[in-house]
Protein backbone atom coordinates (compact mmCIF):
# COMPACT_ATOMS: atom_id res chain seq x y z
CA UNK A 1 0.00 0.00 0.00
CA UNK A 2 0.90 3.83 -0.17
CA UNK A 3 1.06 4.16 3.28
CA UNK A 4 2.04 2.88 6.64
CA UNK A 5 0.40 -0.08 7.76
CA UNK A 6 -0.51 -1.03 11.11
CA UNK A 7 -2.05 -4.35 12.62
CA UNK A 8 -4.25 -4.86 14.28
CA UNK A 9 -6.55 -1.84 14.12
CA UNK A 10 -7.79 -2.79 17.72
CA UNK A 11 -6.40 -5.45 20.13
CA UNK A 12 -8.45 -6.47 23.83
CA UNK A 13 -6.33 -8.76 26.22
CA UNK A 14 -6.42 -9.86 29.59
CA UNK A 15 -3.89 -8.78 32.29
CA UNK A 16 -0.84 -10.96 31.77
CA UNK A 17 -1.14 -11.82 28.35
CA UNK A 18 1.35 -11.15 25.51
CA UNK A 19 0.91 -8.81 22.80
CA UNK A 20 2.16 -8.06 19.04
CA UNK A 21 1.74 -5.18 17.09
CA UNK A 22 2.44 -5.11 13.50
CA UNK A 23 4.05 -1.98 11.10
CA UNK A 24 4.58 -2.43 7.59
CA UNK A 25 6.35 1.13 7.12
CA UNK A 26 6.14 2.39 3.91
CA UNK A 27 8.51 0.84 0.74
CA UNK A 28 11.99 2.34 0.59
CA UNK A 29 11.83 4.00 4.45
CA UNK A 30 15.14 3.26 6.12
CA UNK A 31 14.16 5.03 9.46
CA UNK A 32 10.66 3.58 11.72
CA UNK A 33 9.63 4.90 15.07
CA UNK A 34 7.12 3.43 17.42
CA UNK A 35 5.51 5.76 19.92
CA UNK A 36 2.70 5.42 22.41
CA UNK A 37 -0.47 7.39 22.60
CA UNK A 38 -2.05 7.46 26.02
CA UNK A 39 -5.93 8.60 26.05
CA UNK A 40 -5.69 12.48 26.12
CA UNK A 41 -2.29 13.07 26.11
CA UNK A 42 0.39 13.42 23.56
CA UNK A 43 3.21 11.15 21.82
CA UNK A 44 5.73 8.66 23.84
CA UNK A 45 8.55 7.98 22.28
CA UNK A 46 9.44 4.55 22.65
CA UNK A 47 12.05 2.99 19.92
CA UNK A 48 13.29 3.87 16.84
CA UNK A 49 15.10 1.63 13.68
CA UNK A 50 17.05 3.27 10.82
CA UNK A 51 18.47 0.81 8.46
CA UNK A 52 20.92 -1.74 9.80
CA UNK A 53 22.12 0.59 12.43
CA UNK A 54 21.59 -0.74 16.75
CA UNK A 55 18.44 0.49 17.21
CA UNK A 56 17.56 3.23 19.59
CA UNK A 57 15.74 1.79 22.45
CA UNK A 58 15.99 4.81 25.00
CA UNK A 59 12.33 5.01 25.00
CA UNK A 60 10.80 1.17 26.25
CA UNK A 61 9.53 2.10 29.77
CA UNK A 62 10.40 -1.58 31.02
CA UNK A 63 12.23 -4.44 30.11
CA UNK A 64 8.81 -6.65 29.00
CA UNK A 65 8.42 -4.03 25.86
CA UNK A 66 10.81 -4.88 23.20
CA UNK A 67 11.13 -3.96 19.41
CA UNK A 68 12.46 -5.64 16.27
CA UNK A 69 12.54 -4.62 12.40
CA UNK A 70 13.78 -7.05 9.52
CA UNK A 71 15.85 -5.14 7.29
CA UNK A 72 14.12 -2.28 6.10
CA UNK A 73 10.64 -3.93 6.73
CA UNK A 74 8.24 -4.66 8.87
CA UNK A 75 8.71 -4.22 12.49
CA UNK A 76 6.86 -5.70 15.72
CA UNK A 77 6.44 -4.25 19.29
CA UNK A 78 5.76 -6.87 21.43
CA UNK A 79 4.35 -6.41 25.09
CA UNK A 80 5.01 -8.74 27.49
CA UNK A 81 2.90 -9.87 30.27
CA UNK A 82 0.73 -7.22 29.69
CA UNK A 83 -0.92 -4.14 32.52
CA UNK A 84 -3.56 -1.88 32.72
CA UNK A 85 -1.29 0.57 32.48
CA UNK A 86 -0.11 -0.58 29.19
CA UNK A 87 -3.51 0.76 27.48
CA UNK A 88 -2.51 3.15 25.17
CA UNK A 89 -2.79 3.70 21.09
CA UNK A 90 0.44 2.35 19.82
CA UNK A 91 1.78 4.67 17.09
CA UNK A 92 4.32 3.79 13.91
CA UNK A 93 5.92 6.00 11.95
CA UNK A 94 8.54 5.65 9.05
CA UNK A 95 10.43 8.31 6.61
CA UNK A 96 12.61 7.97 3.92
CA UNK A 97 15.58 8.06 6.35
CA UNK A 98 15.79 9.93 10.24
CA UNK A 99 15.27 12.99 10.97
CA UNK A 100 12.72 13.40 8.05
CA UNK A 101 8.98 14.06 8.27
CA UNK A 102 7.27 11.06 9.61
CA UNK A 103 4.25 9.25 7.82
CA UNK A 104 2.32 7.99 10.53
CA UNK A 105 -0.01 4.69 10.37
CA UNK A 106 -3.78 4.55 12.20
CA UNK A 107 -2.33 2.69 14.97
CA UNK A 108 -3.37 -0.12 17.10
CA UNK A 109 -5.91 0.39 20.23
CA UNK A 110 -4.61 -1.65 23.23
CA UNK A 111 -7.30 -2.21 25.75
CA UNK A 112 -5.76 -4.39 28.90
CA UNK A 113 -8.67 -5.96 30.90
CA UNK B 1 17.34 18.46 26.44
CA UNK B 2 15.00 19.28 23.01
CA UNK B 3 11.36 19.70 24.41
CA UNK B 4 8.41 21.80 23.23
CA UNK B 5 5.66 22.80 25.24
CA UNK B 6 1.86 23.95 23.80
CA UNK B 7 0.51 25.98 26.10
CA UNK B 8 -3.09 25.31 25.24
CA UNK B 9 -5.53 22.46 25.98
CA UNK B 10 -7.79 24.19 23.51
CA UNK B 11 -8.32 26.43 21.21
CA UNK B 12 -11.47 28.05 19.99
CA UNK B 13 -12.21 30.10 16.72
CA UNK B 14 -15.18 30.61 14.98
CA UNK B 15 -15.33 29.72 11.46
CA UNK B 16 -13.96 31.99 8.81
CA UNK B 17 -11.41 33.93 11.84
CA UNK B 18 -7.84 33.72 11.94
CA UNK B 19 -6.17 30.66 14.19
CA UNK B 20 -3.47 30.57 15.88
CA UNK B 21 -2.12 27.50 17.45
CA UNK B 22 1.27 28.38 19.96
CA UNK B 23 4.28 26.40 20.07
CA UNK B 24 7.87 27.13 22.19
CA UNK B 25 10.64 25.10 22.11
CA UNK B 26 13.87 24.16 23.69
CA UNK B 27 16.69 22.80 22.19
CA UNK B 28 20.46 22.90 22.44
CA UNK B 29 21.58 23.19 19.13
CA UNK B 30 19.51 24.13 16.02
CA UNK B 31 15.56 23.96 16.12
CA UNK B 32 14.07 21.66 13.98
CA UNK B 33 10.51 21.91 14.06
CA UNK B 34 7.70 20.47 12.69
CA UNK B 35 3.44 20.42 12.90
CA UNK B 36 1.65 17.76 12.53
CA UNK B 37 -2.02 17.30 12.75
CA UNK B 38 -4.01 14.27 14.25
CA UNK B 39 -8.15 13.67 13.23
CA UNK B 40 -9.74 11.32 15.37
CA UNK B 41 -8.73 7.60 15.46
CA UNK B 42 -6.45 8.57 12.85
CA UNK B 43 -2.48 8.72 13.39
CA UNK B 44 -0.64 11.81 12.86
CA UNK B 45 -0.35 13.59 9.46
CA UNK B 46 2.28 16.06 8.57
CA UNK B 47 1.94 19.95 7.90
CA UNK B 48 4.84 21.76 7.82
CA UNK B 49 8.36 22.50 9.20
CA UNK B 50 11.28 24.70 9.94
CA UNK B 51 14.71 24.22 9.09
CA UNK B 52 16.16 26.77 8.08
CA UNK B 53 15.59 30.16 5.69
CA UNK B 54 12.58 31.79 6.01
CA UNK B 55 10.71 32.64 9.54
CA UNK B 56 7.04 32.00 7.49
CA UNK B 57 6.73 28.68 6.58
CA UNK B 58 3.53 27.14 4.33
CA UNK B 59 2.74 23.77 4.63
CA UNK B 60 -0.54 22.14 3.51
CA UNK B 61 -4.36 22.80 3.95
CA UNK B 62 -3.33 26.74 3.88
CA UNK B 63 -1.62 26.36 7.22
CA UNK B 64 1.65 28.45 8.14
CA UNK B 65 4.08 28.87 10.67
CA UNK B 66 5.73 31.58 12.29
CA UNK B 67 9.63 30.57 13.52
CA UNK B 68 10.48 33.25 15.72
CA UNK B 69 14.10 32.59 16.94
CA UNK B 70 14.03 35.73 19.89
CA UNK B 71 11.21 34.18 21.44
CA UNK B 72 11.95 30.55 21.06
CA UNK B 73 8.46 30.29 19.37
CA UNK B 74 6.84 28.29 16.23
CA UNK B 75 3.18 29.09 16.52
CA UNK B 76 0.81 27.56 13.63
CA UNK B 77 -1.45 30.24 11.61
CA UNK B 78 -4.45 29.92 9.48
CA UNK B 79 -5.78 33.37 7.98
CA UNK B 80 -8.91 31.50 8.13
CA UNK B 81 -10.46 28.90 9.69
CA UNK B 82 -13.02 26.16 8.46
CA UNK B 83 -14.64 23.33 10.75
CA UNK B 84 -12.87 20.99 8.78
CA UNK B 85 -10.00 22.27 10.54
CA UNK B 86 -10.98 21.08 13.82
CA UNK B 87 -8.90 18.36 14.95
CA UNK B 88 -5.65 17.68 17.69
CA UNK B 89 -2.43 19.84 16.58
CA UNK B 90 1.02 18.42 17.44
CA UNK B 91 4.16 20.54 17.58
CA UNK B 92 7.64 18.50 17.21
CA UNK B 93 11.35 19.43 17.62
CA UNK B 94 14.29 17.09 16.00
CA UNK B 95 16.76 15.93 17.98
CA UNK B 96 19.90 17.21 15.72
CA UNK B 97 21.90 14.27 17.17
CA UNK B 98 19.82 11.20 17.12
CA UNK B 99 17.17 12.24 14.90
CA UNK B 100 14.31 11.65 17.89
CA UNK B 101 11.65 13.69 17.64
CA UNK B 102 9.47 14.93 21.04
CA UNK B 103 6.06 15.92 20.64
CA UNK B 104 4.24 18.32 22.62
CA UNK B 105 1.01 17.18 24.50
CA UNK B 106 -1.12 18.49 22.08
CA UNK B 107 -4.19 21.82 21.00
CA UNK B 108 -7.32 20.67 20.35
CA UNK B 109 -8.51 23.23 17.89
CA UNK B 110 -12.55 23.26 17.60
CA UNK B 111 -13.69 25.45 14.79
CA UNK B 112 -17.48 26.20 15.27
CA UNK B 113 -19.84 27.79 11.99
Amino acid sequence: GAGVSQSPSNKVTEKGKDVELRCDPISGHTALYWYRQRLGQGLEFLIYFQGNSAPDKSGLPSDRFSAERTGESVSTLTIQRTQQEDSAVYLCASSSRGGQPQHFGDGTRLSIL
Amino acid sequence: AQSVAQPEDQVNVAEGNPLTVKCTYSVSGNPYLFWYVQYPNRGLQFLLKYITGDNLVKGSYGFEAEFNKSQTSFHLKKPSALVSDSALYFCAVRDDNFNKFYFGSGTKLNVKP
